[in-house]
């Protein structure tokens, strides 16, 4: 079946360094959208990307889709304390259905 | 963003009782509303989606009997976790879509807070 592969697994940074993780899907994607999960909390809706090569970025986050609609990162530049959480890529496959990565926990030292 | 209400957000029950939670959209309706489970320090793992006035697709390996959905209502969904055991104990979270709107599927999911179920 369909399959999201996100890496890394985990990623321990200092505060200011950047930080990205990446998405691979084995087959092309109606869209991909990335979640922002904190320690304790729900998964909350950052972004959606849908065109081909499609770059959006919100302050410091970047978020590219890739021109085959299979992959996707998403790059944090200088971090802050409070980018800790666990960032998960979801795609749209082709029976409309949300495949989710295994997410990338991000911890950032002060 | 549109709101997904759970609730409850913790429940403790004893082993063999039957423990209901609710996720409700507050201010939009809920074509599709889905349930997941998730370990600690794991990703989201999809138990079954519930298309209003329809019986759930449950993911293979989700017992359907155990983990009863119910969604009733575009507002209104309701997963019950019969004869609770201490296995079950886990985070539960509800999502809710719009789905189709026009000619556009949209699969933007908003959560609900979680539920957090310890079986003793």
């Amino acid at each position: 079946g369909q399959q999201v592969m996100q890496i890394p697994q985990y990623q321990h940074v200092q505060e200011g360094e950047d930080f990205t993780t990446y998405c691979n899907s084995s087959t092309t994607l109606s869209n991909i959208q990335w979640y922002k999960q904190r320690p304790g909390g729900h998964p909350v809706f950052l972004i959606q990307l849908v065109k081909s090569g499609e770059v959006k970025k919100q302050k410091r986050l970047t978020f590219q889709f890739g021109e085959a609609k299979k992959n996707s990162s998403l790059h944090i530049t200088a971090t802050q304390t409070t980018d800790v959480g666990t960032y998960f890529c979801a795609g749209t496959g082709n029976n409309r259905k949300l495949i989710w990565g295994l997410g990338t926990s991000l911890a950032v030292n002060p | 963003g549109a709101v997904v209400s759970q609730h409850p957000s913790r429940v403790i029950c004893k082993s063999g009782t039957s423990v209901k939670i609710e996720c409700r959209s507050l201010d939009f309706q809920a074509t599709t509303m889905f349930w997941y489970r998730q370990f600690p320090k794991q990703s989201l793992m999809l138990m079954a989606t519930s298309n209003e006035g329809s019986k759930a697709t449950y993911e293979q390996g989700v017992e359907k009997d155990k983990f009863l959905i119910n969604h009733a209502s575009l507002t209104l969904s309701t997963l019950t976790v019969t004869s609770a055991h201490p296995e079950d104990s886990s985070f539960y979270i509800c999502s809710a879509s719009q789905g189709v709107t026009g000619i556009v599927w949209n699969t933007e999911a908003f959560f609900g807070q979680g539920t957090r179920l310890t079986v003793v």
